[in-house]
């Protein structure tokens, strides 16, 4: 089975700084997909950046971008410019594509951007 | 635009009483599922469903079931609810299985049981 270990379960950053949240996991694919999801306070859950394993470029969406390390098993999310907005909770997934295709979730990072 | 609604917000219940928790999609997906949500412990999948009527265990199916009688529905059952359920419940979709991982959520029920 595999796991995904947030090690950080709350940071803070300020605003307009770059903050960099945790994630590791453990899995014996080669096979999968890691992702980072938004919760805002109150509202849905959103896709924030998904990596392909075979992808050895990291991915890369407007102020987020990750850092993964596929033979260290870990995916780091960075966030620059840290707005407002970006506070949330974040979780990291991990998904087998051979194994039906079902998401693990991490514990969960709370982000505080202070203005 | 998506949109996952889940029928209830927050809801307060008493131990013993039953409990559904409604999940509606608007984008024909094959796909839904029902995870809980703990501080710490992240999501954990208790059900999903591939397909219209049916449906598998997750990781913590144990005091839970659905039904998915419509493929826009899909419907969450506490039997007898416990006060070791209270918790945040929350409804996702996706396309189907061949789809690469984005979940569509909804906003979340927290139900606490007394």
């Amino acid at each position: 089975a595999q796991t995904v270990t947030q090690s950080q379960p709350e940071m803070s950053v300020q605003e307009a700084e770059t903050v960099t949240l945790s994630c590791t996991y453990d899995t014996s694919e080669s096979n999968y997909y890691l992702f980072w999801y938004k919760q805002p306070p109150s509202r849905q859950m959103i896709l924030v950046i998904r990596q392909e394993a075979y992808k050895q470029q990291n991915a890369t969406e407007n102020r987020f971008s990750v850092n993964f390390q596929k033979a260290a098993k870990s995916f780091s999310l960075k966030i620059s410019d840290s707005q407002l907005g970006d506070t949330a909770m974040y979780f990291c997934a991990f998904m087998n594509y051979n194994a039906g295709n079902m998401l693990t979730f991490g514990g969960g990072t709370r982000l505080m951007v202070k203005p | 635009d998506v949109k996952v609604t889940q029928s209830s917000r927050y809801l307060v219940k008493r131990t013993g009483e039953k409990v559904f928790l409604e999940c509606v999609q608007d984008m024909d997906h094959e796909n839904m599922f029902w995870y809980r949500q703990d501080p710490g412990l992240g999501l954990r999948l208790i059900y999903f469903s591939y397909d219209v009527k049916m449906k598998e265990k997750g990781d913590i199916p144990e005091g839970y079931s659905v039904s998915r009688e419509k493929k826009e529905r899909f419907s969450l059952i506490l039997e007898s609810a416990s006060t070791n359920q209270t918790s945040m419940y929350l409804c996702a979709s996706r396309y189907g299985l061949a789809d690469t991982g984005e979940l569509f959520f909804g906003e979340g029920s927290r139900l606490t049981v007394l």
